[in-house]
């Protein structure tokens, strides 16, 4: 069965205290794994596409990669407007119209 | 990118009422799609709505329950029917403006209690 699995569910990191978050999936046939974030109140906002793996996405403080098996969305020198709930999505060849979402990562970053 | 309005952004409803929830995007899209988020919990794809044609549900999902409707390429409506307390979510509409890309844009969700 296809799934996400997304650790740790929260993190507290101090302002410039970089830090990894995982997403870990099991899809038979990945066509692509999106990052989101997701603020309180709001709907997610998407961050990035990974097809392949090997695969690297930067975007300001965030770098997202992707193996086989999981992906790292790697967060240097965060900022307190970095924290966020962040989200791993995955779609699978078999029907590009599902996406398995985690349950996320909440980020709180500390001044 | 897409610009979602969604309405209401919140309710509070009576156990066995129904709620309609609209989602009007900014340009015009193929698919639209309906996910819940429960408290703490992933998004899960409620049903896919074409224009012209019945909404897919996922498994779980029954059109009963989760009548949409997709009149035009730049509107839904999910409606939540005959609510019970578990039915209190965030209620999200979703497009993917550039098809097959899997970049989805969200509307900022309806977070519905049932009492």
């Amino acid at each position: 069965e296809d799934q996400v699995t997304q650790s740790p569910e929260a993190l507290r990191l101090q302002e410039g205290e970089s830090s990894s978050l995982n997403c870990s999936y099991t899809v038979s046939g990945l066509r692509g794994l999106f990052w989101y974030r997701q603020d309180p109140g709001k709907g997610p906002e998407f961050l990035f596409t990974l097809y392949s793996a090997g695969e690297e996405k930067e975007k300001e403080r965030l770098k997202a990669t992707l193996t086989k098996k999981e992906s790292f969305l790697h967060i240097t020198a965060p900022k307190p407007e970095d924290s966020a709930t962040y989200l791993c999505a995955v779609q699978s060849n078999d029907n590009f119209n599902k996406f398995y979402f985690g349950s996320g990562t909440k980020l709180n970053v500390k001044p | 990118s897409a610009v979602i309005s969604q309405k209401p952004s919140r309710d509070i409803c009576q156990r066995g009422t129904s709620l309609t929830i609209q989602c009007q995007v900014d340009s015009q899209v193929t698919m639209m799609f309906w996910y819940r988020q429960q408290p703490g919990q992933s998004l899960t794809l409620i049903a896919t709505a074409n224009q012209g044609s019945e909404a897919t549900y996922e498994s779980g999902f029954v059109i009963d329950k989760f009548p949409i409707s997709r009149p035009n390429l730049t509107f839904s409506t999910l409606t939540v029917s005959n609510m019970s307390p578990e039915d209190s979510s965030i209620y999200l509409c979703s497009v993917e403006t550039r098809l097959n890309t899997g970049e989805l844009f969200f509307g900022e969700g309806s977070r519905l209690t049932v009492l």
